[in-house]
């Protein structure tokens, strides 16, 4: 069975600050991981995704996460956080085979304060 | 340019009523899917539609029913809407039925049953 918990359901930042959004995973296989932006009445934007590859996966808009297996985690990070980022984030695991095991988490809204 | 596009965005009922959400793609996907979000849920999936001509039920799928009219368009009805339905629905497509394949999501209509 899969499983993905986000800990902190509010993040808030300052401007300019490094963002950490964290997610872990449970798998009984090697997952593939995903995390997704959704701003404000808009649909789901895939950020990233790690699919076996390379373990550190880079973004769009400046986000990367990395996949650490001994940890069983995939936290989202960025530099420097912009107005532009409070959204919204899901981190999603999938399943190897049939998409309806796909899991997403409860989410991360993440506020930055200017 | 415009991906997937859902109607209507938004829709208050009455319990008992019945309504269809329409969802169109773009892309030339083969895969559709159904989701429904609550607050502090993620998302869960309704039904999903593997490839035209096919349909198959998700983790929530009671109380409604889909169509795969053709390639581009899967809709949503729900013949009976109760307040438990209250809700804000996402259609999404993917490229192909794998783990591997991100989603590409509407911008949702927000379903009100009173």
């Amino acid at each position: 069975a899969q499983s993905v918990t986000q800990l902190d359901s509010h993040v808030s930042v300052s401007e300019g600050t490094p963002v950490l959004l964290r997610c872990n995973y449970s798998s009984s296989y090697s997952p593939s991981l995903f995390w997704y932006v959704q701003h404000p009445n808009k649909g789901l934007q895939l950020l990233l995704k790690y699919t076996s590859a390379a373990t550190l996966v880079k973004g769009i808009n400046g986000f990367e996460a990395e996949f650490k297996k001994s940890e069983t985690s995939f936290h989202l990070t960025k530099p420097s956080a912009h107005m532009s980022d409070a959204a919204e984030y899901f981190c999603v695991v999938s399943g190897k085979t049939s998409y309806d095991k796909v899991i997403f988490g409860p989410g991360t809204s993440l506020s930055v304060i200017p | 340019n415009a991906g997937v596009t859902q109607t209507p965005k938004f829709q208050v009922l009455k319990t008992g009523q019945s309504m269809t959400l329409q969802c169109a793609q773009d892309m030339n996907h083969n895969s559709m899917y159904w989701y429904r979000q609550d607050p502090g849920m993620g998302l869960r999936l309704i039904y999903y539609s593997a490839s035209e001509g096919t349909t198959d039920k998700g983790e929530v799928p009671n109380g409604y029913n889909v169509s795969r009219l053709n390639k581009r368009e899967f809709s949503l009805r729900l013949e009976s809407a109760a307040p438990s339905q209250t809700s804000v629905y996402f259609c999404a497509s993917s490229n192909q039925l794998s783990y591997n394949s991100p989603l590409h999501f509407g911008n949702g209509t927000r379903l009100t049953v009173t």
